[in-house]
């Protein structure tokens, strides 16, 4: 079947604009992650969803992230202000549970110029 | 609060050479570990995990990884490496109760020469 996908893949944005990037989960999973992943390092947990409940935002680094999955299957995260640091890819997972094994989107690489 | 560290940065080997990626973790329970594997502009993908039972877990693509509790280490193994194996490597583990956030270690390029 068809596995998490992303959307744009790839994504310039001027300092200071606002960005929205849209992940697929795997149908009939639960759960759904957020990640960022700098260069040269391993994905960093944001956020994460039940159904359309945002259970954990913990991860997020300032109140410029903002993530929603209003009927429990899309989610957007967004990005408000951009600043140079938010610079990464941005990963999504899916999970049928929340401790179930989560499959990884191929992730939005943000570039903020 | 649970870590990864994977020591090496950079792994080279010669196709058909054995590999070893090092990964070690500290979390005071029993953990939950994990291999992913990430190709350039890829997500990533789950090689193998280890919950409980058998120390020695296998995985796809040939790999394997066994949990040493005494060294605190899930070191992944592949006894014949093949030039598409070249990508990047995450050790990830996660607390056995409840918990639902992994932390990744900061991962292992592997480089493959022909």
């Amino acid at each position: 079947g068809a596995g998490v996908s992303q959307s744009p893949r790839y994504k310039v944005a001027k300092r200071g604009q606002d960005v929205a990037l849209r992940c697929d989960p795997i149908s009939g999973h639960v759960s759904l992650f957020w990640y960022q992943q700098a260069l040269g390092q391993g994905p960093e947990f944001l956020t994460y969803f039940q159904n359309e409940a945002q259970l954990d935002k913990s991860g997020l680094p300032s109140d410029r992230f903002f993530a929603e999955r209003p009927e429990g299957s899309v989610s957007t995260l967004k990005i408000q202000r951009t600043q140079q640091e938010d610079s990464a890819v941005y990963l999504c997972a899916s999970s049928l549970g929340g401790e179930e094994t989560q499959y990884f989107g191929p992730g939005t690489r943000l570039l903020v110029l | 609060a649970q870590s990864v560290t994977q020591p090496d940065i950079h792994i080279t080997v010669s196709e058909g050479a054995s590999l070893e990626l090092r990964c070690n973790y500290s979390y005071g329970a029993t953990p939950y570990l994990f291999w992913y594997v990430q190709s350039p502009g890829q997500g990533l993908q789950l090689l193998l995990k280890y919950f409980s039972g058998d120390t020695l877990v296998q995985g796809i693509k040939g790999f394997e990884a066994e949990f040493k509790r005494s060294q605190s280490s899930f070191n992944l193994r592949k006894p014949s490496v093949h030039w598409s194996d070249a990508a990047e490597y995450f050790c990830a583990v996660k607390g056995s109760g409840g918990s639902y956030i992994p932390t990744f270690g900061r991962g292992t390029s592997l480089i493959v020469h022909p």
